[in-house]
């Protein structure tokens, strides 16, 4: 099956300071590219749909300039974190879909801790 | 309500039982996934139905279009199943709305 991975797959940060996640798909081109996060013991919530090249749409109640989308390639979307906060502790969830495809390919996951 | 609903939402079997995982949704859809989730956190997707039935190994997915309901049976159970099974179903596009899912314990 097709693959994504997400780098880092956990990372500890201090309170105010920005975090990047990537997402990438290694063996196919990603039009879409979805971010999740995901809280202890509930279901992954859509924070946001990036199609390459275009704005990241956002969910309803995600702040787009805490939470910065690039999908800038056909392989590769990043999330930012900015001026995190100890409450965006998270797991952080990336997919991706193929073109012309409509199934989601999940990435392992990022572990924020932010302290 | 939510539009996807899984039951149970906690599941305890010993080694080699029958299980039985339910999503019921309330919307249409293109089609129904479910998915694995183990305490890792990364996910993988185990079937992906808009019809009928379908087999992998030891695992079996239905889907009834018209009783709007999927069920995820998993024959002679073993620990390394246990995980938290997610029902998630594709309305649009490839947006997924998923269920709240199941944690399965299988105890050897």
């Amino acid at each position: 099956g097709a693959v994504v991975s997400q780098h880092p797959s956990r990372v500890i940060c201090k309170s105010g300071t920005s975090v990047k996640i990537e997402c990438r798909s290694l063996d196919f081109q990603a039009t879409t590219m979805f971010w999740y996060r995901q809280f202890p013991k509930q279901s992954l919530m859509l924070m946001a749909t990036s199609n390459e090249g275009s704005k990241a749409t956002y969910e309803q109640g995600v702040e787009k300039d805490k939470f910065l989308i690039n999908h800038a390639s056909l392989t590769l979307s990043t999330l930012t974190v900015t001026s995190a906060h100890p409450e965006d502790s998270s797991f952080y969830i990336c997919s991706a879909v193929g073109q012309g495809h409509y199934e989601q390919y999940f990435g392992p996951g990022t572990r924020l801790t932010v302290t | 309500k939510n539009e996807v609903e899984q039951s149970p939402q906690n599941l305890t079997a010993q080694e080699g039982e029958f299980i039985t995982i339910n999503c019921s949704y309330s919307v249409g859809i293109s089609a129904l996934h479910w998915l694995q989730q183990h305490p890792g956190g990364g996910i993988v997707s185990l079937f992906m139905l808009s019809s009928g039935k379908k087999k992998h190994g030891r695992l079996i997915a239905t889907i009834n279009i018209q009783e709007k309901h999927s069920s995820l049976h998993i024959t002679a159970s073993h620990p390394r199943d246990s995980a938290v099974y997610i029902c998630a179903v594709r309305t649009s596009g490839s947006r997924l709305t998923f269920g709240e899912g199941t944690q399965l314990t299988v105890n050897p």
